[in-house]
């Protein structure tokens, strides 16, 4: 089967900068994606790696390392708005379709 | 931009009683899907549908039954509910199957209490 684990939570402070790890036990690779969930909200996506290395978003990044089935999402200049849930997700094999990880409940201090 | 939406946004249900979440997109995707989430979790596939004609079954499609009506809408029916059941229930789609670079668009989310 198939498996995305993440911590639980993290706490960072403001303007801080905090990584949420991903790790992945997957039937096939299709990439790696990442949703932002506020409390009571719908996932929203962020981010995307088909290939290893970094892609940059704004002030949110995602790091991919294919040979070791990880990533992470990299969140600089934290806001109190970035207190949320994020999720990493990737493609189910042959069938493709997408499953989430365990969800990471990042809150934000001032 | 509605994007999805699904009805009803809360629903109280007793034990046996039936239902049907309903969901329609105006995004002109391919895919649809159905999620729950239960308190503290991900995100659970119930069923999917690749294209208009074909559901198939995700990871939790026990006690579900799904309908993908034309290629907007994808309705989720509980036959006889159960408290089990009780969950957020988030209708999705995206433009082809599967997230290989392929964004999902999520509904706002129902709330369902089954007592």
């Amino acid at each position: 089967g198939q498996s995305l684990e993440q911590p639980s939570e993290v706490t960072a402070v403001e303007g801080a900068i905090v990584q949420i790890n991903c790790t992945y036990q997957t039937s096939g690779f299709y990439g790696l994606s990442w949703y932002q969930q506020h409390d009571g909200g719908a996932p929203t996506f962020l981010s995307y790696n088909a290939l290893d290395g970094l892609e940059e978003t704004g002030r949110f990044s995602s790091f991919l390392s294919r040979s070791d089935s990880y990533g992470y999402l990299l969140l600089q200049e934290l806001q109190m708005k970035d207190s949320a849930s994020y999720f990493c997700a990737a493609p189910e094999g042959a069938t493709n379709k997408l499953i989430f990880g365990t969800g990471t409940l990042l809150a934000v201090q001032p | 931009n509605a994007g999805v939406t699904q009805t009803p946004k809360f629903q109280v249900l007793k034990t046996g009683q039936s239902m049907t979440l309903q969901c329609a997109q105006d995004m002109n995707h391919n895919s649809m899907y159905w999620y729950r989430q239960d308190p503290g979790m991900g995100l659970r596939l119930i069923y999917y549908s690749a294209s208009e004609g074909t559901t198939d079954k995700g990871e939790v499609p026990n006690g579900y039954n799904v309908s993908r009506l034309n290629k907007r809408e994808f309705s989720l029916r509980l036959e006889s509910a159960a408290p089990s059941q009780t969950s957020v229930y988030f209708c999705a789609s995206s433009e082809r199957l599967g997230g290989a670079g392929n964004t999902i668009y999520f509904g706002e989310g129902s709330w369902l209490t089954v007592v």
